[in-house]
């Protein structure tokens, strides 16, 4: 089963509007941690937003938030007033210990979603 | 610091040949992953490390697929034999073990097999 989902391979926003890129995750662990991720296409890969599991208040940092609901296991991810600069990959990825020997903490990515901001 | 230092940074090679990759994690960092990214099956962990140990490399695709880290500044990635599907881009991150800290990746390797 997939560990992270996101549903969306590609989306168009508007220069200056408001998006929400989706991430659902399926753990059993009640400690994890839920980041964000951008590759933009140059290649590398960019950290921009963590939230963990116990956190009450959703993440923020600058113009991204993250919408956490811990019943519905969903971490999306709010860009607020796009930027031709906000064209990217999006990843969403989240880190949970490894159930199988109690070792250490694996972190997996999700797909990916596209994001292309229009002027 | 310098983050995440991979090498090479391209590489091309003939189908057959033996391939290294190589990765310095950030000084102090007690977790490394290392990632497979491809167009097809996207970002795939292959397998990670915690205090030099590898825990799980249950992502390795096949026995032609091996990894060490010998000491805690550095990794080997190494492909024996390879193929014309294992061209991708791999990743090397590296992370704090310590609460749920983000990882931090390097540059990446761009192999193609030819």
């Amino acid at each position: 089963a997939q560990k992270i989902t996101q549903t969306q391979p590609g989306m168009f926003v508007q220069e200056k509007e408001a998006v929400t890129l989706d991430c659902t995750y399926d753990t059993s662990d009640q400690s994890y941690g839920l980041f964000w991720y951008k590759q933009p296409s140059s290649g590398e890969m960019i950290f921009l937003i963590y939230q963990g599991s116990y956190d009450e208040q959703n993440a923020t940092e600058g113009r991204y938030s993250l919408n956490f609901q811990k019943a519905r296991k969903s971490a999306n991810l709010v860009i607020s007033a796009s930027q031709l600069g906000d064209s990217a990959m999006y990843f969403c990825a989240m880190r949970e210990r490894n159930f199988h020997n109690n070792a250490g903490n694996m972190l997996t990515f999700g797909g990916g979603t596209r994001l292309m901001v229009k002027p | 610091d310098a983050g995440v230092i991979q090498s090479p940074r391209h590489e091309v090679t003939e189908m057959g040949q033996e391939v290294t990759l190589r990765c310095k994690p950030i000084s102090g960092h007690n977790s490394l992953f290392w990632y497979r990214q491809t167009m097809m099956r996207g970002l795939e962990l292959l397998i990670y490390f915690n205090n030099n140990v590898p825990i799980d490399d249950s992502g390795m695709p096949e026995d032609r697929f091996s990894a060490k880290m010998p000491n805690a500044s550095f990794s080997t990635l190494k492909i024996q034999p390879s193929e014309p599907r294992d061209s991708a881009v791999y990743f090397c991150a590296s992370s704090s073990s310590t609460g749920n800290t983000e990882a931090f990746f390097g540059q990446g390797t761009r192999l193609t097999v030819v």
